[in-house]
């Protein structure tokens, strides 16, 4: 079972930095969060994860409350190919490998 | 790196009849691989895990019998869908697990749209 929570959908102006908020409260110590995202009829790609430190890489930064119940997926400079669904996971504790997906922010770049 | 193909992309099917879709690791090695199930305007649910060499383990509500599993080899693994009928009509995503990873990353195949008549 999904262990995250995320808006539907938010809107972001090209070029403009797009955030994306996620909620998981229920995170355990020594469980990962990933973010992937979904274009339409496509796999998912992998875009980032971290445990408790902020990360950044090439494609986005990915910033981590301290007490480690919600996170933020930064994207500097959004285009209109970064329009897709965007996807929180915790990576379940008890199963490392297991990913279970919530419903996801369809997030919509706009020129 | 770490690219995952699938093959076929698409496939159109009769009802009744059984459909086998390949999920291959191009330039890694995968002990694990998964099998995830989108219907659509909806998210990822995931089926089965398949480990190279072994049974695999189906989640809650997913009939063993029906989608079958094979893992035999750290490059490939198969689902095929058995006596497929329309409401199994649905994009099907695989993953593999390199088997060095640290991070346990996934990477996803492209998927394979399964349409039953």
């Amino acid at each position: 079972d999904a262990k995250t929570t995320q808006p539907p959908s938010m809107d972001c102006a090209e070029g403009r930095a797009a955030n994306l908020p996620c909620n998981h409260s229920t995170i355990s110590g020594n469980e990962y969060v990933y973010w992937y995202r979904q274009i339409h009829s496509q796999g998912p790609q992998y875009i980032i994860h971290g445990l408790k430190n902020n990360e950044t890489n090439e494609m986005a930064s990915l910033i981590i409350t301290e007490d480690r119940k919600s996170s933020t997926l930064i994207l500097p400079h959004a285009t209109l190919r970064d329009t897709a669904v965007y996807y929180c996971i915790v990576r379940v504790g008890y199963n490392f490998n297991k990913f279970y997906f919530g419903s996801g922010t369809k997030l919509n770049v706009k020129p | 790196g770490a690219v995952v193909s699938q093959h076929p992309s698409w496939v159109i099917c009769k009802s009744g009849t059984s459909v086998k879709i390949e999920c291959r690791s191009l330039d890694f090695q995968a002990t694990t691989m998964f099998w995830y199930r989108q219907f659509p305007k909806q998210s990822l649910m995931l089926m089965a895990t398949s480990n190279e060499g072994s049974k695999a383990t189906y989640e809650q509500g997913v009939e063993k019998d029906k989608f079958l599993i094979n893992h035999a080899s750290l490059t490939l693994s198969t689902l095929t869908v058995t006596s497929a009928h329309p409401e199994d009509s649905s994009f099907y995503i695989c993953s593999g697990l390199p088997r060095t990873s640290g991070s346990n990353e996934q990477f996803f195949g492209p998927g394979t749209r399964l349409t039953v008549l």
